[in-house]
Parts: structure tokens; sequence; C-alpha cells
């Protein structure tokens, strides 16, 4: 089947040290997307890649980066986190060009900071 | 601004029971509207949506929303609901000037047996 994997399910870093999550798809599409959420609280996007062109949102912090090397894979690089860093990062995809079609969202990872 | 709104936070209903998750949205000349359920330490499942055509959607899980483009509210239903229906819900907004999905802050749908 066709989806959206994210590895690993649980990641535990300690305060400072850099953390890389990764996100693949089978799906082909050409929109890859990173969320933050937050313990009950509504996904929060941090940034996004239509192809090749990266899309910050304004109010994501420096201290988060991201690649996509190719279609299938997206990374999301904490430089240094903090202890309020820890959530669920969430990674969705999408085909744009058409309007109107729903994220994929992979099941996540769970990072700790400690 | 552009938003979205849930208004309840919690829902609890008795298993078996019907139930309604409200979703409001700001105005706008066209929209593509979305639910989605998400279970504990998963990511989130579309269970509907709405992009034109027939206001009342059937989406997965025998859950229902209908798009009321006057009150601009996409409320989600289920006739009567299960143990397994128990997750966060979110509602979800798109509009067609802009490329980003906008999510509600989540209705928490717990069933009591």
């Amino acid at each position: 089947d066709a989806m959206v994997i994210q590895n690993p399910r649980y990641q535990v870093t300690q305060f400072g040290k850099p953390v890389t999550l990764s996100c693949s798809q089978t799906l082909n599409h050409n929109v890859m997307y990173w969320y933050q959420q937050k313990s009950s609280q509504a996904p929060k996007l941090l940034f996004h890649y239509y192809d090749k062109d990266f899309n910050n949102e304004a109010d994501t912090p420096d201290n988060f980066q991201s690649r996509r090397p190719n279609t299938s894979f997206c990374f999301l690089d904490i430089r240094s986190p903090g202890l309020g860093d820890a959530a669920m990062y969430l990674c969705a995809t999408s085909r744009e060009g058409t309007g109107g079609l729903p994220l994929h969202f992979g099941n996540g990872t769970r990072l700790t900071v400690t | 601004a552009q938003s979205v709104t849930q208004l309840d936070s919690q829902v609890p209903v008795f298993e078996e029971a019907p139930v309604e998750l409200r979703c409001n949205y700001s105005s706008s000349v066209s929209v593509y509207l979305f639910w989605y359920v998400q279970y504990p330490n998963q990511g989130l499942q579309l269970l509907l949506k709405y992009l034109s055509g027939s206001t009342l959607v059937k989406g997965i899980n025998g859950f229902e929303a209908e798009f009321n483009k006057s009150q601009t509210s996409f409320h989600l239903r289920k006739p009567s609901v299960h143990i397994s229906d128990t997750a966060e819900y979110f509602c979800a907004v798109r509009y067609s000037s802009a490329s980003k999905i906008i999510f509600g802050s989540g209705t928490r749908l717990s069933i009591r047996p």
C-alpha cells in the first residue's frame, strides 16, 4: 500500500544534541510537510516543500531545518533541541496542482528531550 | 483572518448514542473542508472531505458531515458511536486562495460504556 513512513516512532535526545527525523513516501506526491504537535493541540505547520522549493513558516524557529534530497524523502533536523521542542512531529504529503486534495499523514515521531 | 473553530474541546457520550462535533470556519468565497481523526500516538487519518457538490458528505467508520455555507459550518455526525471511536477529531479548512491547510484545535471524543 502506498503510504507515508516516519522513522523512528520514538526518539529520545539530550538537550542541545542535534537530532534528525526522517520521512519517506511511496505516494509520489509533490508536496511534503512537517508539522509539530504538542499535547492536546492542533498540528502546527513548520515548513513544506513544493517539489524542490522550500517554504518556511514565518514563526518557525531557526533551530528547525529541513532537507528533501529527492521526491520520496524528507528530513527534519533540529540543531539544538530544547525542552520545549518535545512533541510529536508529523510528516504529511499531498499532490498539488489540482486543489482541494487532502494531506496524507505518517504515524509521527514522538520526540523526548532529556 | 482565516480560521477554524471547534467550539468543544471535549465531548463525552455514551456508547451507541449519536454525536455531533461542531466546526465553524471564517467566511470565504470557496473552501475545501476536511475532518481528520487521530488515535493515540498516531498520525492523522482522513475521515471525509468536502470539495464541491452535495453538501452531505459521507466518510469512513459511519461518519458524515454537512457543509452549510450560510452558517459557515461543517459539523461532523455519527448516529451511533462505538468505543473504538474514542479519539481526537480535527476539522481543517483550505481556502482556495491559499495553499495552507488550517486546523482547528481539536475535539476529544470519549465514549462511555
